[in-house]
């Protein structure tokens, strides 16, 4: 069964201290692979689109890498805007065009 | 652009009304989506449709609820009856290539009491 799994479930920062989520996925096969970042009461927002192992792609403090078996969303020196809860999810090879989503990781960035 | 337009933002109803959520997609994205999300379980797809043509709606929980896309531009997510357990999130989302990702409306927050 596909899966994605992230991690930790909530992480709670100091403003300027660096830190990774993890987002682990089983499947079938991979299309894409995807961060969403969503503030409460309010849908899911773009970040980035990752396709294949040993991509990066970058957007002011955050960086996405993936691999065959995981990504990683690394925050350099967050602030507390920062907060917000991130979503990961996945885009299948096989045809389908629905994202898988993960539950989640509740980041909150204290000053 | 307006982005994905939900309606209503929020619903309360009692058990065994229907309730019927609104969603105008993006002009010119040809895919839409239907996710429910709840504490306990993220984001669920429940639907989704490819040039008004549904498309794979095995995340429909039963027959209590049902979806339409009668043009480009509108789609309905009915629940009848409602129950209190389909008390959620529930969000539209718009593609025009969901290999570039999705763009979501702000959701509708289902009450069913």
């Amino acid at each position: 069964e596909d899966q994605v799994t992230q991690s930790p479930e909530a992480l709670r920062l100091q403003e300027g201290e660096s830190s990774s989520l993890n987002c682990s996925y089983t499947v079938s096969g991979l299309r894409g692979l995807f961060w969403y970042r969503q503030d409460p009461g309010k849908g899911p927002e773009f970040l980035f689109t990752l396709y294949s192992a040993g991509e990066e792609k970058e957007k002011e403090r955050l960086k996405a890498t993936l691999t065959k078996k995981e990504s990683f969303l690394h925050i350099t020196a967050p602030k507390p805007e920062d907060s917000a809860t991130y979503l990961c999810a996945v885009l299948l090879l096989r045809n389908t065009d629905k994202l898988i989503f993960g539950t989640g990781t509740r980041l909150q960035v204290f000053p | 652009d307006a982005g994905v337009i939900q309606s209503p933002r929020h619903e309360v109803t009692e058990m065994g009304q229907e309730v019927t959520l609104r969603c105008k997609p993006i002009s010119g994205h040809n895919s839409l989506f239907w996710y429910r999300q709840t504490m306990m379980r993220g984001l669920e797809l429940l639907i989704y449709f490819n040039n008004n043509v549904p498309i794979d709606d095995s995340g429909m929980p039963e027959d209590r609820f049902s979806a339409k896309m009668p043009n480009a531009s509108f789609s309905t997510l009915k629940i009848q009856p409602s129950e209190p357990r389909d008390s959620a999130v529930y969000f539209c989302a718009s593609s025009l290539d969901p290999r570039v990702g999705y763009t979501f409306g702000s959701g509708t927050r289902l009450t069913v009491v």
